[in-house]
Protein backbone atom coordinates (compact mmCIF):
# COMPACT_ATOMS: atom_id res chain seq x y z
CA UNK A 1 0.00 0.00 0.00
CA UNK A 2 1.44 3.79 -0.69
CA UNK A 3 2.22 5.33 2.29
CA UNK A 4 4.07 9.20 2.60
CA UNK A 5 7.85 8.57 3.84
CA UNK A 6 9.89 11.51 5.45
CA UNK A 7 13.67 12.04 6.43
CA UNK A 8 15.31 12.11 8.24
CA UNK A 9 13.15 10.27 10.86
CA UNK A 10 15.04 12.51 13.99
CA UNK A 11 16.99 15.96 13.57
CA UNK A 12 19.17 17.85 15.62
CA UNK A 13 20.19 21.24 14.98
CA UNK A 14 21.62 24.27 16.69
CA UNK A 15 19.58 27.41 17.01
CA UNK A 16 19.89 30.16 14.66
CA UNK A 17 20.57 26.83 12.29
CA UNK A 18 18.59 26.31 8.95
CA UNK A 19 16.55 22.83 8.22
CA UNK A 20 14.87 21.52 5.44
CA UNK A 21 12.58 18.68 6.61
CA UNK A 22 12.01 16.05 3.48
CA UNK A 23 8.62 14.19 2.67
CA UNK A 24 7.25 12.34 -0.56
CA UNK A 25 3.77 11.96 -0.34
CA UNK A 26 1.88 9.09 -2.40
CA UNK A 27 2.48 9.61 -6.17
CA UNK A 28 -0.73 10.14 -7.20
CA UNK A 29 -1.86 12.91 -4.34
CA UNK A 30 -2.42 16.38 -5.20
CA UNK A 31 -2.66 17.99 -2.06
CA UNK A 32 0.26 18.48 0.46
CA UNK A 33 0.15 19.59 4.15
CA UNK A 34 2.73 19.92 6.81
CA UNK A 35 1.43 19.86 10.23
CA UNK A 36 3.63 20.11 13.81
CA UNK A 37 3.02 18.42 17.37
CA UNK A 38 4.96 20.05 20.42
CA UNK A 39 5.44 17.25 22.94
CA UNK A 40 2.42 16.35 24.82
CA UNK A 41 -0.05 18.85 23.06
CA UNK A 42 -2.38 18.90 19.92
CA UNK A 43 -1.09 18.50 16.51
CA UNK A 44 -1.39 21.82 14.76
CA UNK A 45 -2.22 22.64 11.53
CA UNK A 46 0.90 24.58 9.29
CA UNK A 47 0.47 24.99 6.14
CA UNK A 48 -1.74 23.28 3.03
CA UNK A 49 -0.26 23.41 -0.78
CA UNK A 50 -1.85 22.66 -4.04
CA UNK A 51 -0.96 23.40 -7.70
CA UNK A 52 2.43 24.28 -6.58
CA UNK A 53 1.46 27.68 -4.30
CA UNK A 54 0.06 27.93 -0.60
CA UNK A 55 -3.68 27.00 -0.37
CA UNK A 56 -3.45 28.25 3.60
CA UNK A 57 -1.09 29.37 6.21
CA UNK A 58 -1.63 28.74 9.99
CA UNK A 59 -0.28 32.05 12.31
CA UNK A 60 2.84 29.42 12.74
CA UNK A 61 3.40 29.51 9.63
CA UNK A 62 5.89 32.77 9.56
CA UNK A 63 8.59 34.26 7.46
CA UNK A 64 10.99 31.73 8.77
CA UNK A 65 9.26 28.83 7.26
CA UNK A 66 8.88 27.93 3.15
CA UNK A 67 7.65 25.09 1.43
CA UNK A 68 8.46 24.07 -1.98
CA UNK A 69 8.02 20.92 -4.27
CA UNK A 70 11.33 21.02 -6.51
CA UNK A 71 10.15 18.03 -8.57
CA UNK A 72 7.48 15.63 -9.21
CA UNK A 73 7.54 13.83 -5.73
CA UNK A 74 9.55 15.55 -2.63
CA UNK A 75 7.78 18.22 -0.77
CA UNK A 76 9.56 20.03 1.84
CA UNK A 77 9.54 22.18 4.70
CA UNK A 78 12.36 24.74 5.27
CA UNK A 79 13.20 26.39 8.35
CA UNK A 80 15.13 29.23 8.02
CA UNK A 81 16.56 30.11 11.34
CA UNK A 82 15.35 27.47 14.11
CA UNK A 83 14.48 28.58 17.29
CA UNK A 84 14.14 26.42 20.91
CA UNK A 85 10.49 26.50 20.50
CA UNK A 86 10.69 24.75 16.85
CA UNK A 87 11.39 21.52 18.35
CA UNK A 88 8.53 19.39 17.81
CA UNK A 89 7.62 16.18 15.79
CA UNK A 90 6.52 17.69 12.11
CA UNK A 91 4.70 15.69 10.38
CA UNK A 92 3.57 15.56 6.69
CA UNK A 93 0.61 14.59 4.85
CA UNK A 94 -0.93 14.27 1.60
CA UNK A 95 -4.67 13.57 -0.15
CA UNK A 96 -5.81 12.78 -3.37
CA UNK A 97 -8.34 15.63 -3.44
CA UNK A 98 -9.72 18.48 -1.38
CA UNK A 99 -12.45 16.39 -0.33
CA UNK A 100 -10.37 12.79 0.63
CA UNK A 101 -8.51 11.59 3.79
CA UNK A 102 -4.83 13.23 4.48
CA UNK A 103 -2.48 10.19 5.10
CA UNK A 104 -0.12 11.26 6.82
CA UNK A 105 3.80 10.48 7.19
CA UNK A 106 5.68 9.05 9.92
CA UNK A 107 6.87 12.56 10.89
CA UNK A 108 10.05 14.18 11.77
CA UNK A 109 11.96 14.67 15.28
CA UNK A 110 13.27 18.40 15.02
CA UNK A 111 15.29 19.13 18.25
CA UNK A 112 16.63 22.39 18.39
CA UNK A 113 19.60 23.09 21.30
CA UNK B 1 -12.94 29.22 13.54
CA UNK B 2 -13.69 25.59 14.68
CA UNK B 3 -12.79 23.64 17.77
CA UNK B 4 -12.36 20.39 18.46
CA UNK B 5 -12.58 19.02 22.61
CA UNK B 6 -11.17 15.94 24.15
CA UNK B 7 -11.99 16.19 27.61
CA UNK B 8 -10.70 12.80 28.53
CA UNK B 9 -6.98 12.92 28.89
CA UNK B 10 -6.68 9.33 29.43
CA UNK B 11 -8.41 6.09 29.62
CA UNK B 12 -7.99 2.70 30.36
CA UNK B 13 -9.76 -0.34 29.45
CA UNK B 14 -9.27 -4.37 30.10
CA UNK B 15 -8.09 -6.26 27.05
CA UNK B 16 -11.62 -7.71 25.41
CA UNK B 17 -14.05 -5.23 26.86
CA UNK B 18 -15.04 -2.16 24.98
CA UNK B 19 -14.14 1.59 25.69
CA UNK B 20 -15.76 4.69 24.46
CA UNK B 21 -13.27 8.02 23.72
CA UNK B 22 -15.52 11.45 23.58
CA UNK B 23 -15.03 14.14 21.21
CA UNK B 24 -17.14 17.52 21.06
CA UNK B 25 -16.81 20.22 18.27
CA UNK B 26 -17.93 23.53 17.30
CA UNK B 27 -19.22 24.81 14.11
CA UNK B 28 -20.88 26.88 12.03
CA UNK B 29 -20.99 25.12 9.36
CA UNK B 30 -23.60 22.35 8.46
CA UNK B 31 -21.85 19.84 6.34
CA UNK B 32 -18.43 19.05 7.25
CA UNK B 33 -16.21 15.85 8.11
CA UNK B 34 -14.96 14.39 11.36
CA UNK B 35 -12.62 11.81 11.99
CA UNK B 36 -10.49 9.84 14.78
CA UNK B 37 -6.93 9.11 14.45
CA UNK B 38 -4.29 6.98 16.24
CA UNK B 39 -0.92 7.73 17.11
CA UNK B 40 0.61 4.33 18.43
CA UNK B 41 4.43 5.50 20.61
CA UNK B 42 5.90 5.28 17.02
CA UNK B 43 4.03 8.48 16.69
CA UNK B 44 2.82 8.12 13.17
CA UNK B 45 -0.61 8.76 12.81
CA UNK B 46 -3.27 6.58 11.58
CA UNK B 47 -6.62 7.71 10.13
CA UNK B 48 -9.21 5.17 12.04
CA UNK B 49 -12.32 5.89 11.29
CA UNK B 50 -13.99 9.43 9.28
CA UNK B 51 -18.04 10.57 9.29
CA UNK B 52 -19.66 13.15 6.97
CA UNK B 53 -21.89 14.95 8.64
CA UNK B 54 -24.47 14.65 5.96
CA UNK B 55 -24.72 11.07 6.51
CA UNK B 56 -27.10 10.43 9.49
CA UNK B 57 -25.61 6.53 9.28
CA UNK B 58 -23.12 5.94 11.85
CA UNK B 59 -19.34 4.98 10.78
CA UNK B 60 -17.96 1.43 11.53
CA UNK B 61 -14.75 -0.36 10.73
CA UNK B 62 -14.38 -3.82 12.17
CA UNK B 63 -14.28 -3.30 16.27
CA UNK B 64 -14.36 0.46 15.67
CA UNK B 65 -17.61 3.05 15.42
CA UNK B 66 -18.78 6.38 16.09
CA UNK B 67 -21.58 7.75 17.86
CA UNK B 68 -22.06 10.78 15.80
CA UNK B 69 -24.80 13.26 17.35
CA UNK B 70 -24.91 16.25 15.05
CA UNK B 71 -27.16 17.99 16.81
CA UNK B 72 -24.79 18.13 19.96
CA UNK B 73 -21.60 18.05 18.22
CA UNK B 74 -20.90 14.97 19.66
CA UNK B 75 -18.71 12.65 17.74
CA UNK B 76 -17.69 9.33 20.10
CA UNK B 77 -15.40 6.61 19.09
CA UNK B 78 -16.48 3.01 20.62
CA UNK B 79 -13.35 0.67 20.79
CA UNK B 80 -14.75 -3.15 21.45
CA UNK B 81 -13.09 -6.33 22.28
CA UNK B 82 -10.27 -3.90 23.07
CA UNK B 83 -6.68 -5.68 22.09
CA UNK B 84 -3.61 -4.21 23.45
CA UNK B 85 -2.52 -2.73 19.97
CA UNK B 86 -5.31 -0.62 20.24
CA UNK B 87 -3.11 0.81 23.07
CA UNK B 88 -2.11 4.80 21.29
CA UNK B 89 -3.44 8.36 21.68
CA UNK B 90 -6.04 8.99 19.76
CA UNK B 91 -7.40 11.94 18.10
CA UNK B 92 -10.77 13.56 16.89
CA UNK B 93 -10.07 15.58 14.25
CA UNK B 94 -12.57 18.29 11.96
CA UNK B 95 -12.48 19.36 8.48
CA UNK B 96 -14.60 21.37 6.45
CA UNK B 97 -16.15 20.45 3.08
CA UNK B 98 -16.11 23.36 1.71
CA UNK B 99 -14.30 23.57 -1.78
CA UNK B 100 -12.39 26.38 -1.45
CA UNK B 101 -9.32 27.45 -1.08
CA UNK B 102 -7.81 26.71 2.44
CA UNK B 103 -10.59 24.46 3.67
CA UNK B 104 -8.69 21.20 3.95
CA UNK B 105 -7.39 21.61 6.97
CA UNK B 106 -7.78 19.22 10.03
CA UNK B 107 -8.33 20.98 13.31
CA UNK B 108 -6.95 18.61 15.79
CA UNK B 109 -8.41 17.69 19.69
CA UNK B 110 -5.92 17.39 22.39
CA UNK B 111 -6.07 13.95 22.18
CA UNK B 112 -7.12 10.70 24.49
CA UNK B 113 -4.22 8.51 25.77
CA UNK B 114 -5.68 4.91 25.74
CA UNK B 115 -4.29 2.55 28.47
CA UNK B 116 -5.12 -1.61 27.89
CA UNK B 117 -4.70 -3.51 30.85
CA UNK B 118 -4.10 -7.29 29.79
Amino acid sequence: EPEVTQTPSHQVTQMGQEVILRCVPISNHLYFYWYRQILGQKVEFLVSFYNNEISEKSEIFDDQFSVERPDGSNFTLKIRSTKLEDSAMYFCASSEGSWREQYFGPGTRLTVT
Amino acid sequence: AQTVTQSQPEMSVQEAETVTLSCTYDTSESDYYLFWYKQPPSRQMILVIRQEAYKQQNATENRFSVNFQKAAKSFSLKISDSQLGDAAMYFCAYRSSLIIQGAQKLVFGQGTRLTINP
